[in-house]
């Protein structure tokens, strides 16, 4: 079965300063990866995917992530964090083909950027 | 354009109480999804519809729970006789397409049960 796991509750990270969110996955075929983020009192905003080629993929608001096929991670990164980057951020993968595509979600990561 | 909307925001009802949820999805998308957030478990998913197929009801807690999606839009997600431990976010997504695409979430509805 498809499963997620981000290792940490919460990571904290001066302003300016680069961050990493830990992400590995357990899959039975492909991987199909998301980083999701949700705002206080918001829904999950789509940040970014890897489905196939290049490792590093390019996301919103100057988030990437690295798919590591022999590591099964996908860690989020991002070069210079910014205040505003405070959230929840969730790592899912997507089901199985007969599953429907549904996602399922690791636990969860609350960012802490500080001035 | 519009996204992914969900009413109520909020929604308070006495155990026992039915209630119900409703989705409107992206306009276009054939794929339109329920998830529960709660404390305890986390994000989880409860059911999803494709087109005109049978909806995967795998994750739906219980029977007291079902959901319907009227022609191919609009979807309501109903608790029978509601539980203390029903209370959570009630979370709606869309998409465009069957495969591996990205799900857009609406911004929920948060369900307290007293």
């Amino acid at each position: 079965a498809q499963s997620v796991a981000q290792p940490e509750d919460q990571v904290n990270v001066a302003e300016g300063n680069p961050l990493t969110v830990k992400c590995t996955y357990s899959v039975s075929g492909n991987p199909y990866l998301f980083w999701y983020v949700q705002y206080p009192n918001r829904g999950l905003q789509f940040l970014l995917k890897y489905i196939t080629g290049d490792n590093l993929v390019k996301g919103s608001y100057g988030f990437e992530a690295e798919f590591n096929k022999s590591q099964t991670s996908f860690h989020l990164k991002k070069p210079s964090a910014l205040v505003s980057d405070s959230a929840l951020y969730f790592c899912a993968v997507r089901g199985d083909y007969n599953q429907g595509g549904k996602l399922i979600f690791g636990q969860g990561t609350e960012l802490s950027v500080k001035p | 354009g519009a996204g992914v909307s969900q009413s109520p925001s909020n929604k308070v009802t006495e155990k026992g109480k039915d209630v119900e949820l409703r989705c409107d999805p992206i306009s276009g998308h054939t794929a339109l999804y329920w998830y529960r957030q709660s404390l305890g478990q986390g994000l989880e998913f409860l059911i999803y519809f494709q087109g005109n197929s049978a909806p995967d009801k795998s994750g739906l807690p219980s029977d007291r729970f079902s959901a319907e999606r009227t022609g191919g839009s609009v979807s309501t997600l109903t608790i029978q006789r509601t539980q203390q431990e029903d209370s959570a976010v009630y979370l709606c997504a869309s998409s465009g397409r069957q495969g591996p695409y990205e799900q857009y979430f609406g911004p929920g509805t948060r369900l307290t049960v007293t």
